[in-house]
């Protein structure tokens, strides 16, 4: 099976560093991938990690270690319009009749 | 480029009711998959379209159903609805079956009574 875990709720304050972990339990998936998503509003993609190791996309970074079933979404400088919840997700590799994955979401409060 | 469009954004139904919910794709898009979401069990996937013909399904029951016409324009249906089904429903798009980035549409909020 295929199933992730996810802090349910992280708080920083402005401009500091915050970062969100993913553990996964998966036979063997393409990659690791991250959304963002304010309250009413639709999950938008933020980065997504092939093989492992950094990916840096300006403010926001992508770690993944696939011998640690394990990866993170570093989010530095924060900033208060970072306040939403994130989602890591999966594509399982085989017949397990998914597209993706998700996370059950980290909800991020940025305070002044 | 224009995004994800969905419609109808909200939609009121009663119990035993039957909805289609309409997803129209980023144009060049042949890849369409559709999640439900609640805040008991997160974002599901309930199935996917490519090229017009359903490529994954997600543990749902018969109730959901989808298609895709050759515009790659989705709709998905939910016969006999019940109270469970309340939820936002989202669909996304990707230029091909399985790409590692999908473009989600505003989604639809269905309440059922």
């Amino acid at each position: 099976g295929q199933s992730l875990e996810q802090p349910s709720e992280v708080t920083a304050v402005e401009g500091a560093i915050v970062q969100i972990n993913c553990t996964y339990q998966t036979s063997g998936f393409y990659g690791l991938s991250w959304y963002q998503q304010h309250d009413g509003g639709a999950p938008t993609f933020l980065s997504y990690n092939a093989l492992d190791g950094l990916e840096e996309t300006g403010r926001f970074s992508s770690f993944l270690s696939r011998s640690d079933s394990y990866g993170y979404l570093l989010l530095q400088e924060l900033q208060m319009k970072d306040s939403a919840s994130y989602f890591c997700a999966v594509r399982p590799r085989g017949n397990y009749g998914q597209n993706f994955v998700f996370g059950p979401g980290t909800r991020l409060s940025v305070l002044p | 480029k224009a995004g994800v469009t969905q419609t109808p954004r909200y939609l009121i139904k009663t119990r035993g009711q039957q909805v289609t919910l309409s997803c129209s794709p980023i144009s060049g898009h042949r890849s369409v998959s559709w999640y439900q979401q609640t805040p008991g069990q997160g974002l599901q996937f309930l199935f996917e379209y490519f090229s017009e013909t359903q490529r994954n399904k997600g543990n749902f029951p018969g109730r959901f159903s989808g298609r895709q016409f050759s515009n790659s324009r989705s709709e998905m249906n939910v016969s006999t609805l019940e109270l469970g089904d309340s939820a936002l429903y989202l669909c996304a798009s990707s230029p091909a079956s399985g790409g590692n980035e999908q473009f989600f549409g505003p989604g639809t909020r269905l309440t059922v009574l």
